[in-house]
């Protein structure tokens, strides 16, 4: 089974660019997650998703950051324009939806993709 | 969810076992504690979670205090691979909609 996956890998730009990041996750999962570490900070929590819906944004620094979903499979997170300070790596993860009465199912990290804003 | 602390770093040997200790004091009765580890260039992964019962799986153990104001995680024979940052998460489990919060975490560096 294929886990998360994340599209570029690395990217730089220049700031005032546009930069459109996506994720795929696990076949199936509905959930899907955005987090982000900014250098010499901690992993922070974004967004999350569950299927199409905006389930949670109380993470999104502000509205330069637009997170899609549109289907309920694949994510995009665009940022415009870009600023030196959105320099970092930006993490998706996913998980199932648990049943009723059942702990929640982990979520699954994608490699990151590194956004270097020059 | 409630704060946890942990040592900035830790050394050990490979093939012995490393014990990572986490202190989580102000933990509600319905939190559970998660372990996360992040190897280098790698995006997080999930290790173990517990309630109040200590749990062993493929990858580790995790022991929790009677009091459930400490945890140890412990890999039983650490690796090179194993080299990574760890982190203790105290959070609530409700339908699966939990964001994860990273805290600073605890960096194991196995030595050959």
């Amino acid at each position: 089974e294929a886990g998360v996956t994340q599209f570029p890998s690395h990217s730089v730009i220049e700031k005032g660019q546009t930069v459109t990041l996506r994720c795929d996750p696990i076949s199936g999962h509905d959930n899907l997650y955005w987090y982000r570490r900014v250098m010499g900070k901690e992993i922070k929590f974004l967004l999350h998703f569950v299927k199409e819906s905006k389930q949670d944004e109380s993470g999104m620094p502000n509205n330069r950051f637009l997170a899609e979903r549109t289907g309920g499979t694949y994510s995009t997170l665009k940022v415009q324009p870009a600023e030196l300070e959105d320099s970092g790596v930006y993490f998706c993860a996913s998980s199932q939806t648990p049943h009723t009465g059942s702990l929640s199912y982990e979520q699954y990290f994608g490699p990151g993709t590194r956004l270097t804003v020059t | 969810d409630a704060k946890t602390t942990q040592p900035p770093s830790m050394d050990c040997a490979e093939g012995r076992a490393a014990n990572l200790p986490c202190n989580h004091s102000t933990i509600s009765g319905n939190e559970y504690v998660y372990w996360y580890r992040q190897i280098h260039s790698q995006g997080p992964q999930y290790i173990i979670h517990g309630l109040k019962n200590n749990e062993t799986n493929e990858m580790a153990s995790l022991i929790i205090t009677e009091d459930r104001k400490s945890s140890t995680l412990i890999l039983p024979h650490a690796t090179l691979r194993d080299t990574a940052v760890y982190y203790c998460i105290v959070r609530l489990d409700s339908g699966g909609y939990q964001k994860v919060t990273f805290g600073t975490g605890t960096k194991l560096q196995v030595i050959p």
